[in-house]
């Protein structure tokens, strides 16, 4: 079973251009989180999206947004990029939502560099 | 405001014991995991505690105390392989705590 996937691997950008993310779940699971984590630091939260809607998002300025797709694959866009942007995007996926799913399953995330 | 709070670095040596403890400050809170992440690695999951005591797998274990609003993961027979950050995580607020860098030494 393949797992949570991201892509790209690397991105680099400048400040004011705009990025988007993309994130393929687990087969059979429908809800995807996404997660920065910047440079020795820990994960905070942004977004979390199940059956095509968005459940909840973190403390985070709106040019943080994204979508579900119909097969339940996500992207996450940031605009207006800032060097403070510059971080380790994860995403990660669950067969429920965050109230009764303990367990995600993480992807490699996305190195997104802003210059 | 809502946090979980983790000791920034442990250390430890081969097959030896380790607590990391976890102490939070948030409401409407169900339950609490565990996260291991290798240095340049995605999180994998642990451990979690839906209820008060102490839940066993294998050389991990994960105990929660909602009265005292803490919880630790106790790392037993401890191998070079877990050194790696470690979270601990409110489960329904997806809120992750500080992280505990553990260091495990020949």
């Amino acid at each position: 079973e393949a797992g949570v996937t991201q892509s790209p691997t690397h991105l680099i950008k400048t400040r004011g251009q705009q990025a988007t993310l993309r994130c393929s779940p687990i087969s059979g699971h429908t809800s995807v989180y996404w997660y920065q984590q910047a440079l020795g630091l820990g994960l905070q939260f942004l977004l979390w999206y199940d059956e095509g809607e968005e459940r909840n998002r973190g403390n985070f300025p709106p040019r943080f947004s994204g979508r579900q797709f119909p097969n339940y694959s996500s992207e996450l866009n940031v605009n207006a990029l800032e060097l403070e942007d510059s971080a380790l995007y994860l995403c990660a996926s669950s067969s429920l939502g965050s109230g009764e799913s303990y367990e995600q399953y993480f992807g490699p995330g996305t190195r997104l560099t802003v210059t | 405001g809502q946090s979980l709070e983790q000791p920034s670095e442990v250390t430890a040596v081969e097959g030896a014991i380790v607590q990391i403890n976890c102490t939070y400050q948030t409401s409407g809170f169900y339950g609490l995991s565990w996260y291991q992440q290798h240095d340049g690695g995605a999180p994998t999951f642990l451990s979690y505690n839906a209820l008060d005591g102490l839940e066993e797998t294998g050389r991990f274990s994960s105990f929660l105390s909602r009265s005292d609003s803490y919880g630790y993961l106790l790392l037993q027979e401890l191998q070079m392989k877990d050194s790696a950050s470690y979270f601990c995580v409110a489960t329904n607020k997806l809120i992750f705590g500080t992280g505990t860098l553990l260091a495990v030494q020949p």
